[in-house]
Parts: structure tokens; sequence; C-alpha cells
């Protein structure tokens, strides 16, 4: 068990609607990430925040949007959702942002099926 | 910029046999790099790591030696169990920034 909690774990939905996808860091942990992993693309940094601030901010597309709350966890809100969405959405946690040999503690995932 | 290329699978060993997945990079710095591992059904996990040149990182087995005269990074273990079957990913973290890079993952399933 990491310690990262994601919730859904399954989402099943359809084209046009909208979700949010939740994330508890491991505790102490003040840096989230969301990344996207689908079958064609492997696995795909879309934003990272660290206590509350958006830091980084990678392939991450206009109908998406994420923030960090006061208490840490995270949200990763997907509007306008299309077939190609669909895929497995990892969070992960780290204690800084800037140190180079940290690792990332990743949840065990939300799998989106947008039918 | 920065980026991962790493061998495509799926890889399929018979067990003990000797396994090398390829990890190559590009990077401005000197990133740290890391081996994760995912097994069925869950989420990533750092099997190993190096954060500077020469360092060898090593767990469970397997082995990756920093090179960056080759900008290398490859994963070795010397015989393979069927335990071992899962998807690894190759990853850096630059010196600078805060993102990680991927690369695409190799699928290895261990027969017995």
């Amino acid at each position: 068990d990491s310690g990262v909690t994601q919730t859904p774990k399954h989402l099943i939905t359809a084209t046009g609607q909208r979700v949010t996808l939740r994330c508890s860091p491991r505790s102490g942990d003040l840096s989230v990430y969301w990344y996207q992993q689908s079958l064609d693309q492997g696995l795909q940094f879309l934003i990272q925040y660290y206590n509350g601030e958006e830091r980084a901010k990678g392939n991450i597309l206009e109908r998406f949007s994420a923030q960090q709350f006061p208490d840490l966890h995270s949200e990763l809100n997907l509007s306008s959702l299309e077939l190609g969405d669909s895929a497995l959405y990892f969070c992960a946690s780290s204690k800084t942002p800037g140190t180079g040999g940290e690792k990332l503690f990743f949840g065990s995932g939300t799998q989106l099926s947008v039918l | 910029g920065n980026s991962v290329t790493q061998m495509e699978g799926p890889v399929t060993l018979s067990e003990e046999a000797f396994l090398t997945i390829n990890c190559t990079y590009t990077a401005t710095g000197y990133p740290s790099l890391f081996w994760y591992v995912q097994y069925p059904g869950e989420g990533l996990q750092l099997l190993l790591k190096a954060t500077k040149a020469d360092d060898k990182g090593s767990n469970k087995g397997f082995e990756a030696t920093y090179r960056k005269e080759t900008t290398s990074f490859h994963l070795e273990k010397g015989s393979v169990q069927v335990s071992d079957s899962a998807v690894y990913f190759c990853a850096l973290r630059a010196n600078t920034g805060n993102q990680f890079y991927f690369g695409t993952g190799t699928s290895l399933t261990v027969i017995p």
C-alpha cells in the first residue's frame, strides 16, 4: 500500500459528461501529480501541484482542470468527455517539489470508461 | 527537452532467463533516473533509482547503471521469476523543474 488513495476505482460515463477524480496523497506529502495512462500513449504527465499551487503543467487538455485543496487532497475535473478520454488516471505524491532523487508514490488509479 | 525511450514490448521469457530492458534518455543537465514497476491492477511503484553518473541502483535482484556517456539506464536481472511479470517504466527527473518523464513501458511476461 503506497498510502496514496484514489477514488473512485472505476467510473463509467457517457460522452459530453463531466467527472471528478479524487486523490488523497500520503501523509506529509505536499506535492501531487496527475498522470494519464492509455494503451497507445503510455504514461502522460498532466499536471502537478505543490502545497495548493500549480507547479508544473504537462499535456493537459483545456477541458481538464485540477486543484489542490488546503487539506492537500487534489481533484482532477474532466469535462465534455470524449471517447478518447477513456484511460487509467493515476495520482502520485511526493514530499517536496524539487529534489532530484525523490521518488513518487502512486495510487492504484481510476479507470475511466467513456461510452 | 527531456525524454525517455525504452524498448518496446511485450517481452516474454522463460523462468530463470536473463532480462535486459533498454532505456535511453535525453535531458538537460544531470537528471536522476528511475525504474518503476506496475503489477497487474496496481499503481506504479519504485523499483530502483540512481541519482548521478556511474551510480548503480539495485533492488530485488534487478539492477541498472547510470551511464552518462551513453545516456542509458538499462534494467537487468540475472534470473527472472514468474512473479516478475509486470510492466516496467524507465523515468527521469531533471534537476531543474519538477516533472518526471516516463517511457512508454515494457510489458514482461515470465512463463514457467
